[in-house]
Formats: C-alpha cells, sequence, structure tokens
C-alpha cells in the first residue's frame, strides 16, 4: 500500500540552527500538506500545496518559515532560525485533490526538539 | 468560526468494554467528517471518513455516526482491546474545506 514519507524522523537541534523536512507523498497525489502538531493538541495547518504552488500558508510564520514543492512532487519545509516554541511534530499529508472525497493521507511525521 | 471539541481528553476502560467517543463542532456547514488514530509519537491513521450526506460509517469493530444538525459524532468501538489504546482525533471539513480538529481523546485500554 503507498504511504506518505518523511525524514528525518526524529531530529533535535539547538535554538538559532537551521532544520529542514523532507516529504514525499502518495503518486499521483496533487495536494501536499505540511503541519504542525504540539503535544495534546489537533494539528495545525502551516502550508498547502496544489502541485507545485501554495494554495494556502495563513498559518505559517513566514519570518522563519519556508516551504517548496518545486517540482510538484515532493516538498521541503525549513525553520530557519528554530526558537524552543517550535518543538512539535510535523505531519506531512497528501491527497488526491484538495477536494477528494477520500481525506487526506498522512505519514509517520517528523519530531522536533529546540534545546 | 468553526470549532471542534472531543469530551472526554482521557478515557480508560477495562479490556472487552464497548465504548464511545464523541465529537462536536459548532457550524453544521461541512463537506465531511474524519476520525483518525494517533500513537504516540506517531503519525495520523484514518480510521472511518463520513461524507455530510451520510449517518454512518462503519469498519470492523468501528462504527462513526454523525448528526450534522445537532453537531455532533460518535466513534463506538466494540469489544475493545489493549491495542486500541491511541489518542482518537476528528477533523471536520469546513465550507472552505479546510480540516479543522479536536485535541483528541487519549483512550487506555486496560487488560
Amino acid at each position: 500500500e503507498a504511504e506518505v514519507a518523511q525524514s528525518p524522523r526524529y531530529k533535535i537541534t539547538e535554538k538559532s540552527q537551521a532544520v529542514a523536512f523532507w516529504c514525499d507523498p502518495i503518486s499521483g497525489h496533487a495536494t501536499l500538506y505540511w503541519y504542525r502538531q504540539i503535544l495534546g493538541q489537533g494539528p495545525e495547518l502551516l502550508v498547502q500545496f496544489q502541485d507545485e504552488s501554495v494554495v494556502d500558508d495563513s498559518q505559517l510564520p513566514k519570518d522563519r518559515f519556508s516551504a517548496e514543492r518545486l517540482k510538484g512532487v515532493d516538498s521541503t519545509l525549513k525553520i530557519q532560525p528554530a526558537e524552543l516554541g517550535d518543538s512539535a511534530m510535523y505531519l506531512c499529508a497528501s491527497s488526491l485533490l484538495a477536494q477528494a472525497p477520500g481525506g487526506q493521507y498522512f505519514g509517520p511525521g517528523t519530531r522536533l526538539t529546540v534545546l | 468560526k468553526q470549532e471542534v471539541t472531543q469530551i472526554p481528553a482521557a478515557l480508560s476502560v477495562p479490556e472487552g468494554e464497548n465504548l464511545v467517543l464523541n465529537c462536536s463542532f459548532t457550524d453544521s456547514a461541512i463537506y465531511n467528517l474524519q476520525w483518525f488514530r494517533q500513537d504516540p509519537g506517531k503519525g495520523l491513521t484514518s480510521l472511518l471518513l463520513i461524507q455530510s450526506s451520510q449517518r454512518e460509517q462503519t469498519s470492523g469493530r468501528l462504527n462513526a455516526s454523525l448528526d450534522k444538525s445537532s453537531g455532533r459524532s460518535t466513534l463506538y468501538i466494540a469489544a475493545s482491546q489493549p491495542g486500541d489504546s491511541a489518542t482518537y482525533l476528528c477533523a471536520v471539513r469546513d465550507s472552505n474545506y479546510q480540516l479543522i480538529w479536536g485535541a483528541g481523546t487519549k483512550l487506555i485500554i486496560k487488560p
């Protein structure tokens, strides 16, 4: 069964350092999502791509976060510089289309700890 | 603004019991509602998706219901097992086609 791949699974960094996360969606899925999930809370959408275009980044802290999906396939989320409050699980999800009735499929996530 | 609430935040029951998890939402204008499972430190696994026109969906020991008019959904788990221990989250797709999430219910099944 096709899965969403993410790497790394765990990342420990010091504040002010740069970190990057990678996501490879299910083949053929045009829509890709990056979420941040703080422990004990539901996921918060950071950015949504339709193919290579950003369709929603209203909750992305653009002073330090950036995301790209250059060829409309895999995607990278970057934080520079990392802050203590960025410690969270970063989840990537994909769907066939933005309005796919079948919902979103999630990867295993990247657990970020900022020291 | 759509808000999704899950009560209780945590639930502990003995193995073998049937149980119900609750999800409520403030705006009935939704496209669908989805239940997810999340194991500690892991990603999310979709369990059931109910379209706005549907009343329930079933998968194995799981049954999810949707009452749009009252803004409620329930996830029924029959004959609970220790392996069912996880956090269960519900999410509604609102009128802007955004997923709005609850904070989850942490379920512990005691052997």
